[in-house]
């Protein structure tokens, strides 16, 4: 049981460039989620699914897409990488259970955009 | 919107326990109090949750005042892996939005030999 798991663990990027980070979860949890982390900051939604097939945007969505085409995967893209997205991103699931919200995080991608 | 004061550092000596206060007065009657601890360089870690009642897992114990205004949590015997931020939350997402966790600044606590 790996729970969640983030591929790659450290990327560095030129400013154009594009990547796509996985996400994967074991859990066979609804809802996942990426988020990014800045120094001295909390965690910011990017965005978001409910379940397989579905995404919507969170707080900060400029200059990344998503997509859930499986129910344990949610790929998080950056079509041209700007400076402004070195961060560390963190991949989150939701455990489903009727009013209380268990979220479990993966180890984190650390993203550098020069 | 319910949301958390926590004090920004600690220090616990190692095999004692620690403390961590948080203030949520304006807390609804139906918000849970979550805790999650973030390791240097590691994604957060869920700890404990509770509503009313006081809670116990392996990890740690929450105390929730009979008014809900504010909670502790305590690790019965810190020990150096224990050096965390403790993020103390009661702020998610509206049903049917996204229902995510809003991280405040949380509590630095060091664990010391």
């Amino acid at each position: 049981n790996a729970g969640v798991t983030q591929t790659p663990k450290f990327r560095v990027l030129k400013t154009g460039q594009s990547m796509t980070l996985l996400c994967a979860q074991d859990m066979n949890h609804e809802y996942m989620y990426w988020y990014r982390q800045d120094p001295g900051m909390g965690l910011r939604l990017i965005h978001y699914s409910v379940g397989e097939g579905t995404t919507a945007k969170g707080e900060v969505p400029d200059g990344y897409n998503v997509s859930r085409l499986k129910k344990q995967n949610f790929l998080l893209g950056l079509e041209s990488a700007a400076p402004s997205q070195t961060s560390v991103y963190f991949c989150a699931t939701r455990k489903n259970t009727a009013g209380v919200n268990t979220q479990y995080f993966g180890p984190g991608t650390r993203l550098t955009v020069l | 919107d319910a949301k958390t004061t926590q004090p920004t550092s600690m220090d616990c000596a190692e095999g004692r326990a620690a403390n961590l206060p948080c203030n949520h007065s304006t807390i609804s009657g139906n918000e849970y109090v979550y805790w999650y601890r973030q390791i240097h360089s590691q994604g957060p870690q869920y700890i404990i949750h509770g509503l009313k009642n006081n809670e116990t897992n392996e990890m740690a114990s929450l105390i929730i005042t009979e008014d809900r205004k504010s909670s502790t949590l305590i690790l019965p015997h810190a020990t150096l892996r224990d050096t965390a931020v403790y993020y103390c939350i009661v702020r998610e997402g509206a049903k049917g939005s996204a229902r995510q966790l809003t991280f405040g600044s949380g509590t630095q606590l060091t664990v010391l030999p």
